[in-house]
Order: C-alpha cells, then structure tokens, then sequence
C-alpha cells in the first residue's frame, strides 16, 4: 500500500506570492493533518478535514487555508507568503479523526520564501 | 492548553548502548495517547511507540520501551541495543482522548536530536 505523497516536495517563492500544496492520504484514509515544522517554532498543527470538513484548526492566521476533495486529497494553500512561512509542511493521514488510530506522515513539502 | 517538553535538545549514545529520552507533559485531561515519533535526516517522520493514558503496563516494541509515569507526567522512551540507524530527532507527542470538539491534534515536544557513536 502506497504511503502519504505530498506534492511539490520543494518549493522556492517569493514574498507576497502565494503557494498551493498537496496531499495525498494513504487509499483508504478519510482524515488529513497538516503541520508546520520550523526550526524555532517546531511542530505545530494547521488544520485537519475529515470528509471534506475543517474539523480543527490551529492558531495560524487566515492566509493558511486548506481543502479537501471527495477523494480524500487535500490541499492547502498559503497567500501573501512572509519569510516566516519558511518551513517543512508535513501532512498525516489517519482512518479517520479517532485518537486510537494512527496518523501516518509523508515526506513533507520544504518551503522557501525569498 | 495541553504541553509537552523535551527538556535534552541533544542526546548521544555508543553502539550497542542504551539511552533515554525525557518527555513531561501537562495536561487536565483523564484520557490520552501518548507518542514517541522518530524523524530520520531527510526522510520520512514513524510511529515509534504508542502509550494509552489508561493502560498501566509501559508499551514496548522490540528494543524501544516507554517508562510511563501518569501521576508525574512524565513519559520517557528507552532505546536499548542502540544501533546507527536509530540516529534521528525524536519527538514526544500528545493526543486527547476526546471525541468533541475536533481536539485530536498531535501536540509535540521540540524534539531530541540522538546521534550514535560507532
């Protein structure tokens, strides 16, 4: 069974522009996580859907957002980029939002924000 | 708010060594999940051990095992035998047990950095 893909794998922007990234769950998986790693900051959560529903969100202002499609697939997508949005953006995917089940992480997406 | 803290930035072990790893954590709620995640250079982050707050027994798989202290809010990883691919960051992890609210996000620690000496 395939793992978690994550789409672009590295990305290199500019500020001001804005970025779109993908995830693709494991087949069978319906709840997608994204979380933002950061030197400093280290691993805090953005967001999480669950049969296309934003079910939790982070603390993080309104120029993250994301989606998910009826497949499962989720994007999320970071406007007016800042520098500070220079990280590793990881998605995890799950069975669904159950504590007991276990989320599984891609490679991750590494941003860079010139 | 639920935390957790990873007071040792930087761990190292010999070969074939054991090491432990700290983790404290704060939290007012009854029911969670405990997690220890490995995340090698450049790949992908694992699922190395799981704790549920309500079992007593200390989680163990192969040579990784938990030392779970509920009352002190301590959850620290042993990794006995070490071997050169257990080089890594690992993180501790929170989750609730709640059902409501859409609480079940991951809360991580900052992370241990473990080299292996050969």
């Amino acid at each position: 069974k395939a793992g978690v893909t994550q789409t672009p794998r590295y990305l290199i922007k500019t500020r001001g522009q804005q970025v779109t990234l993908s995830c693709s769950p494991i087949s069978g998986h319906r709840s997608v996580s994204w979380y933002q790693q950061t030197p400093g900051q280290g691993l805090q959560f953005l967001f999480e859907y669950f049969s296309e529903t934003q079910r939790n969100k982070g603390n993080f202002p309104g120029r993250f957002s994301g989606r998910q499609f009826s497949n499962s697939r989720s994007e999320m997508n970071v406007s007016t980029l800042e520098l500070g949005d220079s990280a590793l953006y990881l998605c995890a995917s799950s069975l669904s939002p159950s504590s007991y089940n276990e989320q599984f992480f891609g490679p991750g997406t590494r941003l860079t924000v010139l | 708010a639920q935390t957790v803290t990873q007071s040792q930035p930087e761990m190292s072990v010999q070969e074939a060594e054991t090491v432990t790893l700290s983790c404290t954590y704060d939290t007012s709620e009854s029911d969670y999940y405990l997690f220890w995640y490995k995340q090698p250079p450049s790949r992908q982050m694992i699922l190395v051990i799981r704790q549920e707050a309500y079992k007593q027994q200390n989680a163990t798989e192969n040579r990784f095992s938990v030392n779970f202290q509920k009352a002190a809010k301590s959850f620290s990883l042993k990794i006995s035998d070490s071997q050169l691919g257990d080089a890594a960051m690992y993180f501790c992890a929170y989750r609730s047990g709640s059902t409501q609210g859409g609480s079940e996000k991951l809360v991580f620690g900052k992370g241990t950095k473990l080299t292996v000496n050969p």
